[in-house]
């Protein structure tokens, strides 16, 4: 089945620093890239879908520069937490997809775990 | 928002057949049920998803209603491993997008 993972699964940060997550999908071009965020007893909140090559696009109420998204190659897209805040500690997760006419679905990474102190 | 009713919570003898009802009663004509499921600090896991014919894989069996309002996922045999969080989520063919709703907890018990 097709694998994503990413990297780190948790980290802790100071304040104001800034943090990269990355999502890479192991066995399979991912055309369309997607980031999650879960917070405690809550559901997972769309933050942005990205494509390879192109702009991402923010859902509403998602700060574009405060969550940078870049997705260079059609196996790796990242987020940057820039200038991290105790209230963006969160659990991040990507999904990927490829687009297959008959079978449409997301493989979803084990996620990234966010403190910021 | 997510266009599926779920109840909240679900509990299920170890063993048993788990049936989880989802609620769809807005969906269009091209819209997908897609099933996932969460362990606890997990991502989510693809299930199963269908547009309207009755489907089944060797995780779960998907049975939804003819007027395509509601929905029914089906683990024959439940294993305490498959305690998690159940989403039930209606896709736009052509969409890619998929929204979350608050699922069902479902806790197997032995």
């Amino acid at each position: 089945g097709a694998v994503v993972s990413q990297h780190p699964s948790w980290v802790i940060c100071k304040s104001g620093t800034s943090v990269k997550i990355e999502c890479r999908s192991l066995d399979f071009q991912a055309t369309t890239m997607f980031w999650y965020r879960q917070f405690p007893k809550q559901s997972l909140m769309l933050m942005a879908t990205s494509n390879e090559g192109s702009k991402a696009t923010y859902e509403q109420g998602v700060e574009k520069d405060k969550f940078l998204i870049n997705h260079a190659s059609l196996t790796l897209s990242t987020l940057t937490v820039t200038s991290a805040h105790p209230e963006d500690s969160s659990f991040y997760i990507c999904s990927a997809s490829h687009r297959d006419p008959l079978s449409y679905e997301q493989y979803f990474g084990p996620g990234t775990r966010l403190t910021v102190t | 928002d997510a266009k599926t009713t779920q109840p909240p919570s679900m509990d299920c003898a170890e063993g048993r057949a788990a049936n989880l009802p989802c609620n769809h009663s807005t969906i269009s004509g091209n819209e997908y049920v897609y099933w996932y499921r969460q362990i606890h600090s997990q991502g989510p896991q693809y299930i199963i998803h269908g547009l309207k014919n009755n489907e089944t894989n060797e995780m779960a069996s998907l049975i939804i209603t003819e007027d395509r309002k509601s929905s029914t996922l089906i683990l024959p045999h439940a294993t305490l491993r498959d305690t998690a969080v159940y989403y039930c989520i209606v896709r736009v063919a052509g969409s890619e997008k998929l929204v979350f709703g608050k699922g069902t907890k479902l806790t197997v018990n032995p």
